[in-house]
């Protein structure tokens, strides 16, 4: 059974439009959520992780701005906006329990690709 | 700077042989190393992590920690084609689990 369901899996962006990816967790034993970014170059990268229902973080990074909101106990949201032109960009969300031995399991990702 | 380094960027090896995969930190307050592999079009899979010094034996894999020197290696024997992915090293400090810093990657290719 899948940990994590993340929608959509691909999405043409216009440029200077946001997009609002989802993630849905399966298995409420592993409420750490956290959104990860992967490059075309395929570096990953640790964007934020939100634990309880109306935690919102904000981060700007070179070639996007990011909002997360964690929803519900089951649901974390990104909004992914102001991406750079051209760019294509890969954001998957993880789930693990919190502390420092447990493994992240990750959803199989949202690729992004701006006009 | 990289925080975590990997090498080398590619790696072919026939099947049945021996796939060896490095890692080294420059941060000392990672404490928690993993290894993960991604699939194309997949996300990636804990493969097996290691928390102390020496070697630890997963069937046909086997990771190795030097924490004096901040290096990790993974080992994979009997190699099949389906061991062909992209190979993470990752690694998070005491206060922060959920926060994997991931190194660039080693592609391994299981060629017959």
């Amino acid at each position: 059974v899948t940990l994590l369901e993340q929608n959509p899996r691909w999405r043409l962006v216009p440029r200077g439009q946001a997009v609002n990816l989802r993630c849905i967790l399966k298995n409420s034993q592993y409420p750490w959520m956290s959104w990860y970014q992967q490059d075309l170059q395929k570096q990953l990268q640790w964007l934020f992780t939100l634990r309880s229902p109306g935690d919102k973080e904000v981060k700007s990074l070179p070639g996007a701005d990011y909002l997360a909101t964690r929803v519900t106990d089951t649901e974390l949201r990104l909004q992914v906006a102001n991406m750079s032109q051209g760019r294509t960009l890969y954001c998957t969300c993880s789930a693990g329990t919190g502390g420092n031995t447990g493994q992240l399991y990750f959803g199989e990702g949202s690729k992004l690709t701006v006009l | 700077q990289q925080k975590v380094q990997q090498s080398p960027e590619s790696l072919s090896v026939p099947e049945g042989g021996m796939a060896s995969l490095n890692c080294t930190s420059s941060d000392r307050n990672f404490q928690y190393f993993w290894w993960y592999r991604q699939h194309s079009g997949e996300g990636p899979k804990a493969l097996m992590s290691i928390f102390s010094d020496g070697d630890k034996k997963e069937g046909r894999f086997t990771a190795h920690l030097n924490k004096a020197s901040l290096h990790v290696s993974l080992h994979i024997r009997d190699s099949q084609p389906s061991d062909s992915a992209l190979y993470f090293c990752a690694a998070s400090g005491t206060s922060s689990g959920q926060k994997l810093v991931f190194g660039q990657g080693t592609i391994l290719k299981v060629y017959l």
